[in-house]
C-alpha cells in the first residue's frame, strides 16, 4: 500500500518553531501536499512541493527530499490559530492524480 | 475567488435510506473527486471522475455508491442504501488540467442513525 506516516500529536509554544515530519512510499510518487484542517472542517492548502528543497510561504515552509521519501512543514512564529491538524498528502500520479492521506498531526499550541 | 460548495452542510438519514450528496466544483476544473472522513481519522480517497466516467474507485467504493455529474455543473455521490459505518464528512474535491492542486468543499457532514 502508499503508507504516509506522521505524528500523531505535537505540542508547542506560541511564538516558537515546530516541524511536522513526513514519510511515504517513493514508488510512483508524483508530489507532497500540506494541508491544514481545523476541527469539523474542510482541509486548506497549505503546500506543495514536487522537487527536492524547500520551499517557503510566509512563516509556513515545506521541504522534500524524494529519495528519501520525506517531507516537514515549518510552521515559525506559532500563533494560537495554528492549532490544528495537519495534513500530509502524497499524489501518485497515473491517471487520476488521487491524493493519499497520513493521519494527520494535531498541532496544540500552547500560550 | 472561485470554491468548490457543497450541499448539504449536514444530512441525518435513517439506516437502509437513499442519499445523495451535490457539489457544485470551479467551472473550468475537469477532475472531480470524492474523500471521505470518519471522525477521529484520516481522509480516504473514494472516488475520481474526468470525461464524464470513473477514472479510479477505492475499495470503499463499493456498489452502494454511484456518481453522476448529471448536468455539467453538478456532481454528486448516491449512497443507495446507507449504513451506520457510512456517518463520515464526505468531501468533493476538483481540479484544472494541467495542475496538481486540488481544491476542497467545505463537506457534508453525513449521520446515519
Amino acid at each position: 500500500g502508499q503508507n504516509i506516516d506522521q505524528p500523531t500529536e505535537m505540542t508547542a509554544t506560541e511564538g516558537a518553531i515546530v516541524q511536522i515530519n513526513c514519510t511515504y512510499q517513493t514508488s510512483g510518487f508524483n508530489g507532497l501536499f500540506w494541508y491544514q484542517q481545523h476541527a469539523g472542517e474542510a482541509p486548506t492548502f497549505l503546500s506543495y512541493n514536487v522537487l527536492d528543497g524547500l520551499e517557503e510561504k510566509g512563516r509556513f515552509s515545506s521541504f522534500l527530499s524524494r529519495s528519501k521519501g520525506y517531507s516537514y512543514l515549518l510552521l515559525k512564529e506559532l500563533q494560537m490559530k495554528d492549532s490544528a491538524s495537519y495534513l500530509c498528502a502524497a499524489n501518485y500520479g497515473g491517471a487520476t492524480n488521487k491524493l493519499i492521506f497520513g493521519t494527520g498531526t494535531l498541532l496544540a499550541v500552547q500560550p | 475567488e472561485p470554491e468548490v460548495t457543497q450541499t448539504p452542510s449536514h444530512q441525518v438519514t435513517q439506516m437502509g435510506q437513499e442519499v445523495i450528496l451535490r457539489c457544485v466544483p470551479i467551472s473550468n476544473h475537469l477532475y472531480f473527486y470524492w474523500y471521505r472522513q470518519i471522525l477521529g481519522q484520516k481522509v480516504e480517497f473514494l472516488v475520481s471522475f474526468y470525461n464524464n466516467e470513473i477514472s479510479e474507485k477505492s475499495e470503499i467504493f463499493d456498489d452502494q455508491f454511484s456518481v453522476e455529474r448529471p448536468d455539467g455543473s453538478n456532481f454528486t455521490l448516491k449512497i443507495r442504501s446507507t449504513k451506520l459505518e457510512d456517518s463520515a464528512m464526505y468531501f468533493c474535491a476538483s481540479m484544472r488540467p494541467g495542475n496538481t492542486e486540488a481544491f476542497f468543499g467545505q463537506g457534508t457532514r453525513l449521520t446515519v442513525v
